[in-house]
């Protein structure tokens, strides 16, 4: 069963500094996807960032990138010159391609809170 | 191109009631995933459709909890009887799937239930 680890609940970052949330997933599928999510107090889910797990560069979307560590089954999201926008709940996930299906399953998430 | 629309977006009704909440995914999607958010458990993956066809529900719930697609355009989530403990947010997003690389997996703004 492919299971999604957040290890942090909460995160304080200063602003303008660079922050790293922690992923690691379990998997035995050799192909797979990673995605990071956004949500705010708002509670809307805004995409920020996906990894395939066959791509050979670490994804980068603006201030956004993500470290894949694939030998490590890890999918670090960093945020370079925090901003007081990016206090939310950030979320992990994965998504499994099997039998031609795309299964996409969430992290319990990590609250980040970005300080003035 | 509307998002994936989501409705009631407040619902509260007593115990025992049935609730059903609908969603309309993006057109020309063909996966659509219901998801369920609670602060304890985080995105639940309840159950996912593709090309209308449930492939996995594994993640519902009990047998109070029912799901539909009975055409491309729309989605149902039934609880019937509903209790206190349905209490959550219901995120109803859609994808594209193609055999190569994932498109972003957009989400609706979610139903909020709350069951007295």
């Amino acid at each position: 069963a492919q299971k999604i680890t957040q290890t942090q609940p909460g995160m304080f970052v200063q602003e303008k500094e660079a922050v790293t949330l922690d992923c690691t997933y379990d998997t035995s599928d050799q192909s797979y996807g990673l995605f990071w999510y956004k949500q705010p107090s708002s509670g809307e889910m805004i995409f920020l960032i996906y990894q395939g797990s066959y791509d050979e560069q670490n994804a980068t979307e603006g201030r956004y990138s993500l470290n894949f560590q694939k030998a490590r089954k890890s999918a670090n999201l960093v945020i370079s010159a925090s901003q007081l926008g990016d206090s939310a709940m950030y979320f992990c996930a994965m998504e499994r391609r099997s039998g031609g299906y795309q299964k996409v399953t969430f992290g319990i998430g990590t609250k980040l809170q970005v300080i003035p | 191109d509307a998002g994936v629309i989501q409705s009631p977006r407040h619902e509260v009704t007593e115990m025992g009631q049935e609730v059903t909440l609908r969603c309309k995914p993006i057109s020309g999607h063909n996966s659509l995933f219901w998801y369920r958010q609670t602060m304890m458990r985080g995105l639940e993956l309840l159950i996912y459709f593709n090309n209308n066809v449930p492939i996995d529900d594994s993640g519902m719930p009990e047998d109070r909890f029912s799901a539909k697609m009975p055409n491309a355009s729309f989605s149902t989530l039934k609880i019937q009887p509903s209790e206190p403990r349905d209490s959550a947010v219901y995120f109803c997003a859609s994808l594209f799937r193609t055999s190569g690389r994932t498109g972003e997996l957009f989400f609706g703004e979610g139903s909020r239930l709350t069951v007295l």
